[in-house]
């Protein structure tokens, strides 16, 4: 397996413009995880999802932020408008679910987000 | 809010040397784990130690886990210049979900 995909990498975009981020999990794992890490909060958690459910939002930090996961090996999360403080990097991370090592973490290299 | 916290902040050693960073929690926990993140990666699992173990070796990391006083530390022995890298704890809540929770992690700079 190729591991959590990510892209982009990097985005660069001005303030107000439509963000979107996108996460390949790791084949077989039910759950998929978004994190945010910055210098000043660390890594927060925003949102994740079991079996393509959103189980919890409640890290997500305002109604411009929206995460999807129409399907088992696909998720987004996007950011609409942008403002300058969304400016971190964002993880996607997947976890087998159940089982032996059910929530051991699998990261993507993360998407690191500039937005001016 | 943050489940796990780290310390110390950061933490310079010479190669050889061992380094001890400690995770401290606030809730009951199913299992706590130790991640590492190298700069500009995404972190990766080191080891998992369950709420009711004490102790977990893997290679040169030794994890200790007291659920009394909600703590765990994690011992790197005989240091690498290959383990310069930010250390994470992070604990699960025993209410059954997977979510993990993340510190605010430990810097570790290992000089040659």
């Amino acid at each position: 397996d190729a591991g959590v995909i990510q892209s982009p990498r990097h985005e660069v975009t001005e303030m107000g413009q439509e963000v979107t981020l996108r996460c390949k999990p790791i084949s077989g794992h039910n759950s998929l995880f978004w994190y945010r890490q910055t210098m000043m909060r660390g890594l927060e958690l925003l949102i994740y999802f079991n079996n393509n459910v959103p189980i919890d939002d409640s890290g997500m930090p305002e109604d411009r932020f929206s995460a999807k996961m129409p399907n088992a090996s696909f998720s987004t999360l996007k950011i609409q408008p942008s403002e300058p403080r969304d400016s971190a990097v964002y993880f996607c991370a997947s976890s087998p679910g159940t089982g032996v090592g059910a929530n051991v973490l699998t990261f993507g290299a993360g998407s690191r987000l500039t937005v001016l | 809010s943050q489940q796990g916290e780290e310390d110390p902040q950061a933490l310079s050693i010479q190669e050889g040397e061992n380094a001890t960073m400690n995770c401290s929690y606030k809730t009951s926990i199913n299992n706590l784990q130790w991640y590492r993140q190298n700069s500009g990666r995404g972190l990766v699992h080191l080891i998992l130690i369950r709420s009711n173990e004490r102790e977990k070796h893997s290679g040169r990391l030794r994890v200790t886990l007291d659920t009394s006083k909600k703590s765990s530390s994690l011992l790197i022995t005989a240091s690498r210049a290959a383990d310069t890298a930010s250390y994470f704890c992070a604990t699960d809540a025993s209410g059954g979900y997977n979510k993990l929770i993340f510190g605010a992690g430990t810097r570790l700079a290992v000089h040659p």
